[in-house]
């Protein structure tokens, strides 16, 4: 099935750092979402966008939905070490049972 | 709020036995997917039902059985486990209406030898 392409897949950043990452889709979605998985835990919802050119926050995670609806940018300010895991961006079109057509994930792991 | 919850979190089968994955939520949410992941092939959708009594195939549902017989429940059937069904299982769920973003469950960790 369809993957949406996720860069960096990996990155390592020294703590306090800033962290930017996108995904891009050559096909629109409608809604874009943004999920962290640590190891051996499920994936965890961070940030959920509806409209393009929508920027939402949550704490020091910045999400924006792209102008296009065919990417979507997460930054995430001042790391710490907690922010390692895996990072998923997800799109979906309503109207499809909401399926979710998933990125392939950027790895991040953070130096003290 | 417990959220999705899913049984066991760990299992180790034979080939050729058989066995049920519960996955529970208690958010009212009409939408629950089932899906797998492998590591290099991210998480690949298994079946997943839009209510209760309702159920459809996703990406990859051969080997697979489910049932949505209460809203709150979606059961996840191996009839005969494989090799190749050794994988991280995991539930989610979704409001289905104006919001639909999925919450996802913990994990079942599935071992078949």
């Amino acid at each position: 099935g369809q993957q949406l392409n996720q860069s960096p897949q990996s990155m390592f950043i020294q703590e306090g750092e800033d962290v930017s990452m996108n995904c891009t889709s050559s096909s629109i979605f409608n809604t874009w979402l943004w999920y962290k998985q640590d190891p051996g835990e499920g994936p965890v919802l961070l940030i959920a966008l509806y409209k393009a050119g929508e920027l939402t926050s949550n704490g020091r995670l910045t999400a924006q939905f792209g102008i296009t609806r065919k990417d979507s940018f997460l930054n995430i300010s001042a790391s710490i070490p907690s922010d390692v895991g895996i990072y998923f961006c997800a799109g979906l079109n309503t109207g499809t049972a909401s399926k979710l057509t998933f990125g392939t994930g950027t790895r991040l792991q953070v130096t003290l | 709020n417990a959220g999705v919850t899913q049984t066991p979190k760990f299992r180790v089968l034979k080939t050729g036995q058989s066995m049920t994955l519960l996955c529970a939520q208690d958010m009212n949410h009409e939408y629950m997917y089932w899906y797998r992941q492998d590591p290099g092939m991210g998480l690949r959708l298994i079946h997943y039902s839009v209510g209760e009594g309702t159920t459809a195939k996703g990406e990859v549902p051969d080997g697979y059985n489910v049932s949505r017989l209460k809203k709150q429940n979606f059961l996840l059937g191996l009839e005969s486990a494989a090799p190749s069904q050794t994988s991280v299982y995991f539930c989610a769920s979704s409001y289905g209406y104006l919001l639909y973003e999925q919450y996802f469950g913990p994990g079942t960790r599935l071992t078949v030898t």
